[in-house]
């Protein structure tokens, strides 16, 4: 099984702050991760995917890095938009995980 | 405009069946890998069931292997979830979600339903 743990799980951070979330897999998944957020009520929506390549009409601040079997999702400078629940997402195997998530909200 | 609908949610007891549906619109249905991925209250996302444009080849989570039935009808734009024997821990929003693969390599789900409830209790 291919196991994705994020962290934090959740945080507290103000407007302008950079955020930074990691996932981490449990085996080689090459870069087929992908990154979404998702808000209360609503389907998610995603930001990155194939680790680095921003969502077309996604804005420059959100950012994806890879290294080894750990991904990072940037948020440059937070915005009141930006508050939310966070998931990774592995595609490398036939069962697609997700990790646990990290909420991120308003301190 | 790319829409999918989902429908067939509602509350059904323990060990029962449901089946699900998503209605596809906006885009050639049968070139696109389709999932489910559902979502228990207040927790995160689980990815469920994929099934290929052709409709050839499925895949589950080990949680629903043998349980659940993912098909669709390429001249109807319609994705299924046939769900057999239901269990509690099995309530949850449940989305259809269009795959597309990116040039980056992997999959990513670049469209997703509304979502349909499913209650599972006595």
């Amino acid at each position: 099984d291919f196991q994705m743990t994020q962290s934090p799980s959740s945080m507290s951070a103000s407007v302008g702050d950079r955020v930074t979330i990691t996932c981490r897999a449990s085996q080689n998944i090459s870069t087929y991760l992908n990154w979404y957020q998702q808000k209360p009520g609503k389907a998610p929506k995603v930001l990155i995917h194939a680790a680095s390549s921003l969502q077309s009409g996604i804005p420059s601040r959100f950012s994806g890095s890879a290294s080894e079997t750990e991904f990072t999702l940037t948020i440059s400078s937070l915005q009141p938009e930006d508050f939310a629940t966070y998931y990774c997402q592995q595609t490398y195997s036939t069962s697609w995980t997700f990790g646990q998530g990290t909420k991120v909200e308003i301190k | 405009e790319v829409q999918l609908v989902e429908s067939g949610g509602g509350l059904v007891q323990p060990g029962k069946s449901l089946r699900l549906s998503c209605a596809a619109s906006g885009f050639t249905f049968s070139s696109y890998a389709m999932c489910w991925v559902r979502q228990a209250p207040g927790k995160g996302l689980e990815w469920v069931s994929g099934i290929s444009g052709s409709g050839r080849s499925t895949y589950y989570a080990d949680s629903v292997k043998g349980r659940f039935t993912i098909s669709r009808d390429n001249s109807k734009n319609t994705l299924y979830l046939q769900m057999n024997s239901l269990r509690v821990e099995e309530t949850a929003v449940y989305y259809c979600a269009k795959a597309l693969l990116s040039t980056g390599g992997g999959f990513y789900f670049d469209y997703w339903g509304q979502g349909t409830m499913v209650t599972v209790s006595s």
